[in-house]
């Protein structure tokens, strides 16, 4: 089944103890992204990959990293979490920068204490 | 940079009757595509219907469709015979052609009223 993956769905942690958040795709795509949701604001951009070993930066990219070491893996870091990057994180992948249709992950909610 | 702006954070409509819901957005540039996704409660991110700006037709998928003013820089989602399941929230989203950046709405909640 063609689908996006992350890991974990949920996650509490506290200030400053870093965490990685895995996003994987089974569809061979080139372009991954990664955004966040908070009440009343929609999907803001983190950071997007055009393909392996390219990143770039979104709206949003203070306090989080990225890295795009293999085509289907597209892991999220928080080097040192704080609390007002509680929120819900969605993975997107679509299969090139012209096939404009992004496949969403199922999300992950993550609360920093 | 770009913008898109859903001035309507809630609509209802009855089943069976249509509703519209507004978006608009903000760029110079000429070639770029416009979405709906509807995000029902269990927050998954689904996709609803999408349109090409060098294409004058309004798409349309079933019961949904665009109406797609790229001169007035809107792009409607018009629903019809609402169903309950159509209930949640949806979001309009724009990206640029063969670019990485995507801007989302804030999204509309939509309540469908049996």
């Amino acid at each position: 089944e063609a689908q996006v993956t992350q890991n974990p769905r949920y996650l509490i942690t506290v200030t400053g103890k870093k965490l990685t958040v895995t996003c994987s795709q089974n569809m061979n795509h080139e372009y991954m992204s990664w955004y966040r949701q908070d009440p009343g604001l929609g999907l803001r951009q983190i950071y997007y990959s055009m393909n392996v070993e390219v990143t770039d930066k979104g709206d949003v990219p203070e306090g989080y990293k990225v890295s795009r070491k293999e085509k289907r893996n597209f892991p999220l870091i928080l080097e040192s979490p704080s609390p007002n990057q509680t929120s819900l994180y969605f993975c997107a992948s679509s299969l090139a920068r012209n096939q404009e249709t992004q496949y969403f992950g199922p999300g992950t909610r993550l609360l920093v204490l | 940079a770009q913008t898109v702006t859903q001035s309507q954070p809630e609509m209802s409509v009855q089943e069976a009757e249509t509703v519209t819901l507004s978006c608009t957005y903000d760029t110079s540039e000429s070639d770029y595509y416009l979405f709906w996704y509807k995000q029902p409660p269990s927050r998954q991110m689904i996709l609803v219907i999408r349109q090409e700006a060098y294409k004058q037709q309004n798409a349309t998928e079933n019961r949904f469709s665009v109406n797609f003013q790229k001169a007035a820089k809107s792009f409607s989602l018009k629903i019809s015979d609402s169903q309950l399941g159509d209930a949640a929230m949806y979001f309009c989203a724009y990206r640029r052609f063969n670019a990485g950046k995507s801007t989302f709405g804030d999204g509309t909640t939509l309540t469908v009223k049996p």
